[in-house]
């Protein structure tokens, strides 16, 4: 059975700083593996979707890369601003039923200004 | 586009009423789903459909109904509302290009449902 960890639970940075959030999942048989954001009260925002095929995408300072062989996944986020903060979710989809997502329960970060 | 939107935001029921959560998107995605977001718990899926008139469960179906009469819309029925219902209720939605991949999901905000 798929599942996902996310660590850690819980990160707090200053301003400007670059940092990494991880994910883990235990069945590398993904079809593959979504980043999101959701802010407290709020909806979650997709922000980077890899597929299996590939190993990393990137959108602005966010870089997202992959490694089915170990079962990771990295969130690098570049020049942390407060608008960083917010809760970071990651989700895998597995190739035998791409359709559902299983998910961590995702890192809440701080950025302190 | 609106994207995915989802009525009510907020919501508050008695043990045992009866209600449903509207979902509708219009970037005419195929597959839709819901779910729902309890503390320590995650996401979890409760029903999902890839295409109209088309449904499946998903990890906790039970006291949840869902229909799918059209593309756009994708409503989630509570039948009798139980305290342990409580939690925020997410629809979602995701275009299937050709072979069925599967793409990126669309989230709505969110239904915060209390069950009393």
């Amino acid at each position: 059975k798929q599942e996902v960890t996310q660590i850690p639970a819980a990160l707090s940075v200053p301003e400007g700083e670059n940092l990494v959030l991880n994910c883990s999942f235990t069945d590398s048989a993904i079809y593959n593996l979504q980043w999101f954001r959701q802010d407290p009260g709020k909806g979650l925002t997709s922000l980077l979707l890899i597929q299996s095929s590939q190993r990393e995408q990137t959108s602005g300072r966010l870089n997202a890369s992959l490694d089915k062989s170990s079962g990771r996944s990295t969130l690098y986020i570049a020049a942390s601003q407060p608008g960083d903060s917010a809760t970071y979710l990651c989700a895998v989809s597995n190739a035998g039923n791409n359709r559902k997502l299983i998910w961590g329960l995702g890192t809440s970060l701080g950025v302190n200004p | 586009n609106a994207g995915v939107t989802q009525t009510p935001k907020f919501q508050v029921l008695k043990t045992g009423q009866s209600m449903t959560l509207q979902c509708a998107q219009d970037m005419n995605h195929e597959y839709m789903s819901w779910y729902r977001q309890d503390p320590g718990m995650g996401l979890r899926l409760i029903h999902y459909s890839v295409g109209a008139g088309i449904t499946d469960q998903g990890e906790v179906p039970n006291g949840y109904n869902v229909s799918r009469s059209t593309t756009e819309d994708f409503p989630l029925r509570l039948l009798s509302a139980a305290p342990s219902q409580t939690s925020v209720y997410f629809c979602a939605s995701s275009y299937s290009g050709r072979g069925g991949l599967y793409n990126e999901q669309f989230f709505g905000p969110g239904t915060r449902l209390t069950v009393l």
